[in-house]
């Protein structure tokens, strides 16, 4: 699976939206972008994925390069209970071994 | 929404001892995962089952680590006998076919002393 660079921390103001970068530059034509964050002392949560369309859901919208080489996760108005590391997987589909691999994550605290 | 179910959610044991681990995935997801996450890192695969048989176990230090699914439904890890470096969350997630993804339970948070 493609290796991925997220910033180690962010800062974001309750209420505005967070914008949070990953950059997956060796990402291949089949593999998926996944996105997960932990809040502290629980399991990951999965937020939202995409293969190369920008995606929505009621947590998030994914917004992914023409290229592919990056993306980035938006949370639209970031509320105290959004404080966690985020992480930016890639995952390739169809393979068989289907687990995540987690790097270091970014933590987002939001300041109020 | 159906979840993970992990237990204990916290264990302390001594260096020696043998300890086990209890994961129940959501309702018919066929494949299950078993994480380790050392604190301030991000969790790291220890072994995967799909349904009663194990697809990766290259991570699972074999000496000490067993897990079993014999059902293919709930699963436990073993470590035995425990070491100081194994203090960590234990993390299970499970997943439906295809691209699905994994959902995660609240893990087991270990301590060796």
């Amino acid at each position: 699976d493609a290796k991925t660079t997220q910033p180690t921390s962010m800062d974001c103001a309750e209420g505005r939206a967070a914008n949070l970068p990953c950059n997956h530059s060796t990402i291949s034509g089949n593999e998926y972008v996944y996105w997960y964050r932990q809040i502290h002392s629980q399991g990951p949560q999965y937020i939202i994925h995409g293969l190369k369309n920008n995606e929505t859901n009621e947590m998030a919208s994914l917004i992914i390069t023409e290229d592919r080489k990056s993306s980035t996760l938006i949370l639209p108005h970031a509320t105290l209970r959004d404080t966690a590391v985020y992480y930016c997987i890639v995952r390739v589909a169809d393979t068989g071994r289907r687990a995540l691999t987690f790097g270091s994550g970014t933590r987002l605290q939001v300041q109020p | 929404e159906a979840e993970v179910a992990q237990s204990p959610r916290y264990k302390i044991t001594e260096k020696s001892q043998a300890v086990a681990f209890w994961c129940d995935p959501i309702s018919g997801h066929a494949t299950l995962y078993w994480y380790r996450q050392i604190l301030g890192q991000g969790p790291e695969l220890l072994v995967q089952f799909q349904d009663e048989s194990v697809v990766d176990d290259s991570q699972l230090p074999k000496d000490r680590f067993s897990a079993e699914r014999l059902k293919g439904v709930d699963s436990t890890l073993k470590i035995q006998p425990a070491e100081l470096g194994d203090s960590a969350m234990y993390l299970c997630a499970s997943s439906d076919r295809g691209n699905s993804p994994l959902h995660f339970g609240n893990g087991t948070r270990l301590t060796v002393t």
